[in-house]
């Protein structure tokens, strides 16, 4: 399969602890998104990377969170000091550079993240 | 500053009847719209996308849409439906800011289909 894949798919963990999600997103795709989806929401915008460069990010991301994408392939979302606000899902999508295409972005199954 | 308006959060219909689901945006100029299924756990599934052109697009899984500019819509539409459609919708545009398309999302559209 050459889709977008995320691992966790499901993350619990207690407030306060940290947590670091991974996206390996389509081999021949140069940008990488993060989004945050709550309950009954549509998907947030979170982060973006082109190649290995964070070139944006939201002001939904506190200091608490931190995103890499090392080598221009997988990417990491790490939350530290979790609160029981960060439960949602953290969804990863990635595309192409073409003025066009660039646009139609793939979505991998997301990371459901619990905080109790 | 750009948004997008789905304004039935929960639809129900039969097995067979039409469908119809509404979008709005806000956008200053001419949008890249698009249309995202998610089934339960899942991850989201482009349905159909409009950039320029022909006004009516065709997408998977036998669905369609309509831009209409005058309106600020992009109306989502079947005629006919599965029980397997039953999922939630998300109309979205694209900002097209600082060389890349980031996507901004309605808040979903819940569909039940009855037998």
């Amino acid at each position: 399969d050459t889709g977008v894949s995320q691992d966790p798919r499901h993350k619990i963990t207690k407030r306060g602890q940290n947590v670091t999600f991974r996206c390996d997103p389509i081999s021949e795709h140069n940008r990488l998104y993060w989004y945050r989806q709550t309950l009954g929401q549509g998907p947030e915008f979170l982060t973006y990377f082109q190649n290995e460069a964070q070139l944006e990010k939201s002001r939904l991301l506190s200091d608490r969170f931190s995103a890499e994408r090392p080598k221009g392939s997988f990417s990491t979302l790490e939350i530290q000091r979790t609160e029981q606000g960060d439960s949602a899902m953290y969804l990863c999508a990635s595309s192409t550079a073409d003025r066009h295409s660039s646009t139609e972005q793939y979505f991998g199954p997301g990371t459901r993240l619990t905080v109790t | 500053a750009q948004s997008v308006t789905q304004p039935d959060i929960h639809i129900t219909v039969s097995e067979g009847a039409s469908l119809e689901l509404r979008c709005n945006y806000s956008y200053g100029a001419t949008p890249y719209l698009f249309w995202y299924v998610q089934s339960p756990g899942q991850g989201l599934q482009l349905l159909l996308k409009y950039f320029s052109g022909d006004t009516l697009v065709q997408g998977i899984k036998g669905f369609e849409a309509e831009f209409k500019r005058s309106q600020s819509s992009f109306n989502l539409r079947k005629p006919s439906v599965h029980w397997s459609d039953a999922a939630e919708y998300f109309c979205a545009v694209a900002r097209l800011f600082g060389g890349y398309n980031k996507l901004i999302f309605g808040a979903g559209t819940r569909l039940a289909v009855h037998p």
